[in-house]
């Protein structure tokens, strides 16, 4: 059966540093998000990605994050600066279908620590 | 806005007792809605998913949701727990335009001997 795979499964940063967090979609997928769940909350939405571009974004995705789809493959989260309070389990997620039924999948989740 | 509210962060049942996990959602147009299941250090999977075809949709591992409209809820249920079922689950709903993901706040089932 199809995945999403992510990598890595674990990062560890300092303060400042830019961190890369890649995923790889489901290969036929065209919907594609990122969330990021901090240590005993909910699971939030940061960034949604279509056609080669962003189609929304929440308010805590502000100029450090990014996002870029650089081959047919790859789905990439970028944080250009890393602060404390962005360590988190981030997790990549795609879905196949135009209509509003088709379910996201999900993968493994990084599990980025920030020092 | 659409939103979804889970009632109970913590729940305990005793192995082969009933399990149910409560999802109350807001939309003002037909929710798509979802329950997902999180093991320890384990990703989001899909248990089942609601998109107006039956009010009763049954998902994997025996689990069961029953969409009421005039309740606006998606109460997630199981006859007989199990101890492998121990783990957070989040409801969902699915919103417009981009179909990203509103998540309730989770409710984490501990499954007692």
């Amino acid at each position: 059966e199809p995945e999403v795979t992510q990598t890595p499964s674990h990062q560890v940063t300092q303060m400042g540093q830019e961190v890369i967090l890649r995923c790889v979609p489901i290969s036929n997928h065209l919907y594609f998000y990122w969330y990021r769940q901090i240590l005993g909350q909910k699971v939030e939405f940061l960034v949604s990605f279509y056609n080669n571009e962003i189609s929304e974004k929440s308010e805590i995705f502000d100029d450090q994050f990014s996002v870029e789809r650089p081959d047919g493959s790859n789905f990439t989260l970028k944080i250009r600066s890393t602060k404390l309070e962005d360590s988190a389990m981030y997790f990549c997620a795609s879905r196949g279908g135009q209509s509003a039924s088709y379910e996201q999948y999900f993968g493994p989740g990084t599990r980025l620590t920030v020092t | 806005a659409q939103s979804v509210t889970q009632l109970g962060s913590h729940v305990s049942v005793s192995e082969g007792a009933l399990v149910l996990l409560r999802c109350n959602y807001s939309s003002s147009v037909p929710p798509y809605l979802f329950w997902y299941v999180q093991y320890p250090n384990q990703g989001l999977q899909l248990l089942l998913k609601y998109t107006s075809a039956a009010t009763l949709v049954k998902g994997i591992n025996g689990f069961e949701a029953e969409f009421k409209k005039s309740e606006t809820s998606f109460h997630l249920t199981k006859p007989s727990a199990h101890m492998s079922d121990a783990a957070e689950y989040f409801c969902a709903v699915g919103t417009s335009g981009t179909y990203k993901y509103i998540f309730g706040t989770g409710t984490r089932l501990k499954v007692l001997a």
